[in-house]
């Protein structure tokens, strides 16, 4: 089956650091990705949207500059989380949806475990 | 933007008995999907079970069943026979073809089973 690949699955870093956290999509393109953010014991919030080749659309209340999207391949999404806080540690976790596959479910990577000191 | 609820914060089934984690959702649509999430400790999202909307028959994957009542716009999983590795957290799932396909989740059911 569709497997997408997330990495780093756990990454513990110092507070102004940037972290940069790839989603991959192993054995097919998706030309859009999802990137979910998860606090302890809560469901799944939708950050933001990529779109390959263009500007990721955010929800509401997510920072741009804060979380960078690049989603240059088909294959290939990263979410960048500049100038790390400790209030940004949190579960992230992508998902990705097959190209003309619209009525298939997104597949989901295994997420990355973000602590910032 | 749609909403998913689930009423259910925690649910506990003895093994080898069936139990139904509930979840109800707002939309004015007419066209979706809808879905169960299986989220164990590793936090791994698996997906258990999955029902279109203009489909009438009650999706069945094995021991996981759905009751979709879509006038009352209810989609419950029932777990039959329970066994010990069913013990996760469970997400209901609403997923728009109008908004990019996008996930809206339900605030999720933590399942336990008991030996």
């Amino acid at each position: 089956g569709a497997v997408v690949s997330q990495h780093p699955s756990w990454v513990i870093c110092k507070s102004g650091t940037s972290v940069k956290i790839e989603c991959r999509s192993l054995d097919f393109q998706a030309t859009t990705m999802f990137w979910y953010r998860q606090f302890p014991k809560q469901s799944l919030m939708l950050m933001a949207t990529s779109n390959e080749g263009s500007k990721a659309t955010y929800e509401q209340g997510v920072e741009k500059d804060k979380f960078l999207i690049n989603h240059a391949s088909l294959t290939l999404s990263t979410l960048t989380v500049t100038s790390a806080h400790p209030e940004d540690s949190s579960f992230y976790i992508c998902s990705a949806r097959q190209t003309g596959a619209e009525s298939q479910p997104q597949h989901f990577g295994d997420g990355t475990r973000l602590s910032i000191l | 933007a749609q909403t998913v609820t689930q009423s259910q914060p925690e649910m506990s089934v003895q093994e080898a008995e069936t139990v139904t984690l509930s979840c109800t959702y707002d939309t004015s649509e007419s066209d979706y999907y809808l879905f169960w999430y299986k989220q164990p400790p590793s936090r791994q999202m698996i997906l258990v079970i999955r029902q279109e909307a203009y489909k009438q028959q009650n999706a069945t994957e094995n021991r996981f069943s759905v009751n979709f009542q879509k006038a009352a716009k209810s989609f419950s999983l029932k777990i039959s026979d329970s066994q010990l590795g069913d013990a996760a957290m469970y997400f209901c799932a609403y997923r728009s073809p109008n908004t990019g396909n996008q996930f809206y989740f339900g605030t999720g059911t933590s399942l336990t089973v008991i030996p």
